[in-house]
């Protein structure tokens, strides 16, 4: 049974980076056609995607979050891990880690972590 | 960046009623289309992929249709357990964006 776990501080203040390890039990970072990515949800609003990184190492950014972010793998440690830098407020939110790659299409997310808050507050 | 809006932002209806969300892309996405289900406190639940092809395990009462620009979700007949926000979901090689929810409560 695959199961993913996202650790981190819940507490960030403003201007430093925010850094999230996932945490995969059950599937393997190499799996052939896998994708690992982070998705956010602020409080009370929708679902934004972050980055994804495939099995194979590549990444993959959402364009308004690509100057600060960055997601990186380690694959001896089955665990993957997202950066976020400069952070502000409108980066409190609820960061899932997620399986991508169901039904070997890139965007289809069939297995998501608990989730953990992040809070930036000084 | 090919952008995704859901109507209604909310839906009331009542236990049996058929109920029909719709997401319009604002590009061509073909059937590069998921929703997902989500509760309060949850990770959503990969209802449908594909536009049209439902995920195993999922009821059949759910639906997917579409290509292109317009596509719709619907619920033949909603069972309590189906309150809940729903979101679309585009994905084309290799980006995600996901609609603003649509929010199914009690009437």
């Amino acid at each position: 049974q695959l199961q993913l776990q996202e650790s981190g501080p819940g507490l960030v203040k403003p201007s430093e980076t925010l850094s999230l390890i996932c945490t995969v039990s059950g599937d393997s970072l190499s799996s052939p056609s896998s994708y690992w990515g982070w998705i956010r949800q602020p409080p009370g609003k929708g679902l934004e995607w972050i980055a994804t990184i495939s099995h194979s190492g590549g990444t993959y950014y959402n364009p308004s979050l690509e100057s600060r972010v960055s997601i990186s793998g380690d694959t001896s440690n089955n665990q993957f891990s997202l950066r976020l830098s400069s952070v502000t407020a409108a980066d409190t939110a609820l960061y899932f880690c997620a399986r991508q790659g169901g039904h070997k299409i890139f965007g289809v997310v069939p297995y998501w972590g608990q989730g953990t808050l992040v809070t930036v507050s000084s | 960046d090919i952008q995704m809006t859901q109507s209604p932002f909310t839906l009331s209806a009542s236990v049996g009623d058929r109920v029909t969300i719709t997401c319009r892309a604002s590009q061509n996405i073909n059937t590069w289309l998921a929703w997902y289900q989500q509760k309060p406190g949850k990770a959503p639940k990969l209802l449908i992929y594909k536009a049209s092809t439902l995920e195993s395990g999922v009821p059949s009462r759910f639906s997917g249709s579409g290509s292109g620009t317009e596509f719709t979700l619907t619920i033949s007949s909603l069972q309590p357990d189906d309150f809940a926000t729903y979101y679309c979901q585009r994905y084309n090689p290799f980006s995600l964006a996901f609609g603003q929810g649509t929010k199914v409560d009690f009437k």
